[in-house]
């Protein structure tokens, strides 16, 4: 079983749309979360971090459920722009900033 | 101010050649990764270098894999005889270290290294 799992995706939403993503993960042990964003042949880069208490950032929004161990990603308003791969990211505890990154979920955005 | 730079952007190289990628990370910053991303796939860990510390060389897949850090900036990633299967992007990235365990220091990426093996 991975790490950290996502739907692969794609998800082919029309612009406007509300799009919402999900990500499990399997160590309890794990301490910090992010969403990062991966344009096609392009890094990634970070998206926003996930906090316990649910976070927003624009049209962004990101929840977290320890108890599950389930982290999600909603995009409002879906713009052309959104449309890349989401990664789901997990820094287990202790030691340094190491991270365990899903495989994404790919997003299409059409007009 | 400059991001993290890797060289080559492509490389294609034979089956049992050897291959050396470039990494420069932003300046100031003490932590340097190496990562890899095979098609359609998250990205695989591959090494941690954190200022003089030993390095963390646990997600290396096999000793045909190398890295070095010289004079705590630049580092190289070898990997000899290379395989059909080392086909993938190589990303480096780097950070400011972090200040406690659970602290995080957004990790910045550079724009890869494109291998393939022929």
């Amino acid at each position: 079983r991975k790490e950290v799992e996502q739907d692969p995706g794609p998800f082919n939403v029309p612009e406007g749309a509300t799009v919402a993503f999900n990500c499990t993960y399997s160590n309890s042990a794990s301490q910090s979360f992010f969403w990062y964003r991966q344009d096609c042949r392009k890094e990634p880069k970070l998206l926003m971090s996930v906090y316990s208490s649910g976070n927003e950032d624009g049209r962004f929004t990101a929840q977290l459920n320890r108890a599950s161990q389930y982290i999600s990603l909603l995009i409002r308003d879906s713009k052309l722009s959104d449309s890349a791969t989401y990664l789901c990211v997990v820094k287990v505890s202790g030691g340094y900033n190491k991270l365990i990154f899903g495989a994404g979920t790919r997003l299409a955005v059409h007009p | 101010g400059a991001g993290v730079s890797q060289s080559p952007s492509n490389k294609v190289t034979e089956k049992g050649k050897d291959v050396e990628l470039r990494c420069d990370p932003i300046s100031g910053h003490t932590a340097l990764y190496w990562y890899r991303q095979s098609l359609g796939q998250g990205l695989e860990f591959l090494i941690y270098f954190q200022g003089n510390s030993a390095p963390d060389k646990s997600g290396l897949p096999s000793d045909r894999f190398s890295a070095e850090r010289t004079g705590g900036s630049v580092s190289t990633l070898t990997i000899q005889r290379t395989q059909q299967e080392d086909s993938a992007v190589y990303l480096c990235a780097s950070s400011s270290p972090p200040t406690s365990g659970s602290s995080y220091n957004e990790q910045f990426f550079g724009p890869g290294t494109r291998l393939t093996v022929l």
